[in-house]
């Protein structure tokens, strides 16, 4: 058990919906990554948090938006979705010190009908 | 920008053999940190192991240990006495040493198959 904890863990859909994708990080992590896992693109990185501000973005669509509460938990929200869209959307978290490894949730498997 | 690469789409081994996956990165920078993730069918992310590009000793966690070239940018996992739950795609990452880098860059994944 990596404790980052990710719902929902399955999501089906269709297209042109918007879903909310939520994580909370291990207890004391204040960095949040999100990645996006697809069969043609790999494994991207689409954004970090850092104790609730935006730290770095990656791949990340316009239709896509995320953010980090006060409780250190985020969520990702993506919208207007598209069948492309689906993959498996995992969350990580670090410490504050740039040495610390990443740990990942157990993921979210998005699936566009 | 930095990439990574895994020239091995899939890998078989013999049980209880030796098998090493291979990875190369490239990349500018002289501080970073080097990854290896295992995801297994259940397609958790997990941490096999780590090396800071500052230290020569290569890394070695039990019967996982690194073949770290800094001038070569290479970065291979050797996985000794392979065992049934060493079955899974594992992934090569690097990581900036810069504050406000922390992304991690992913290569395409090695696929190993343990043959019993």
């Amino acid at each position: 058990d990596s404790g980052v904890t990710q719902t929902p863990k399955h999501l089906i859909t269709a297209t042109g919906q918007r879903v909310t994708l939520r994580c909370s990080p291990r207890s004391g992590d204040l960095s949040v990554y999100w990645y996006q896992q697809s069969l043609d693109q790999g494994l991207q990185f689409l954004i970090q948090y850092y104790n609730g501000e935006e730290r770095a973005k990656g791949n990340i669509l316009e239709r896509f938006s995320a953010q980090q509460f006060p409780d250190l938990h985020s969520e990702l929200n993506l919208s207007s979705l598209e069948l492309g869209d689906s993959a498996l959307y995992f969350c990580a978290s670090s410490g504050g010190n740039s040495n610390q490894p990443q740990h990942f949730g157990d993921g979210t498997r998005l699936s566009i009908l | 920008a930095q990439t990574v690469t895994q020239s091995q789409p899939e890998m078989s081994v013999q049980e209880a053999e030796t098998v090493t996956l291979s990875c190369t990165y490239d990349t500018s920078e002289s501080d970073y940190y080097l990854f290896w993730y295992k995801q297994p069918p259940s397609r958790q992310m997990i941490l096999v192991i780590r090396q800071e590009a500052y230290k020569q000793q290569n890394a070695t966690e039990n019967r996982f240990s690194v073949n770290f070239q800094k001038a070569a940018k290479s970065f291979s996992l050797k996985i000794s006495d392979s065992q049934l739950g060493d079955a899974a795609m594992y992934f090569c990452a690097y990581r900036s040493a810069l504050q406000g880098a922390q992304k991690l860059v992913f290569g395409q994944g090695t696929r190993l198959t343990i043959n019993p």
